[in-house]
């Protein structure tokens, strides 16, 4: 079994739609929880990163973890063709950057005008 | 401000040779973490160097090696390549050790084995 589980859809949607993007984790260690975007032939831009259970938002993204489930989830509002690319989860056990990352596989969104 | 630079781009070898991959980390970073990523496949991490030492590693064989130089800057090793070595190599800064340093990622070495 992974230690992260992520639906590789791809996920298509209309333009305007709420996106809504999971992944569920196996190790209760992990503390730090991301969201990287990575578009085609590009490297993984993060996008949020929080370190606690509940909701954080930034803009038309918003991330959700729920600890007790190992459930994490980001949801795009108003989403826009140039939202188009890889979402990876991603988590650490530590909050330093000393902490290696484990990331899900990825899910491709594509955004339809 | 540079981010993140990795070179080369591109690179194409054939089984039983060896490569070197080069990372510049973003201006003022001092920590290097290198990832593979295989097709359809998220990152995952070979190994960190801090301080011109490697910190922590990955599930890795040991043809994976690497170095940081005095300038923070960073290389990475592949021996005895293999088809399954083919992956997108990709290179990520950070500051210090400390808490909430997130990591930035450069556009990766794309590596091809014939």
């Amino acid at each position: 079994q992974k230690e992260v589980e992520q639906d590789p859809g791809p996920l298509s949607v209309p333009e305007g739609a709420i996106v809504s993007l999971n992944c569920t984790y196996s190790n209760s260690a992990f503390q730090y929880f991301m969201w990287y975007r990575q578009y085609s032939r590009k490297g993984p831009e993060l996008l949020m990163y929080t370190y606690s259970s509940g909701n954080k938002e930034d803009g038309r993204f918003t991330a959700q973890v729920d600890k007790s489930s190992k459930y994490i989830s980001l949801f795009i509002r108003d989403s826009q063709p140039s939202d188009s690319a890889t979402y990876l989860c991603a988590m650490s056990a530590l909050r330093s950057s000393a902490s290696k990352i484990i990331f899900g596989s990825g899910t491709r969104l594509s955004i339809r005008p | 401000d540079a981010g993140v630079t990795q070179s080369p781009t591109h690179l194409i070898k054939t089984r039983g040779q060896q490569v070197t991959l080069r990372c510049s980390p973003k201006s003022g970073h001092d920590t290097v973490s290198w990832y593979q990523q295989a097709l359809g496949q998220g990152p995952q991490f070979i190994f960190q160097y801090y301080e011109e030492e490697e910190r922590q590693r990955g599930n890795f064989p040991d043809r994976f090696s690497g170095h940081q130089f005095p300038n923070y800057s960073s290389e990475l090793n592949v021996n005895a390549l293999l088809l399954g070595d083919s992956a997108l190599y990709l290179c990520a800064s950070s500051l210090g050790q400390g808490d909430n340093q997130p990591q930035h990622f450069g556009d990766g070495t794309r590596l091809s084995i014939l």
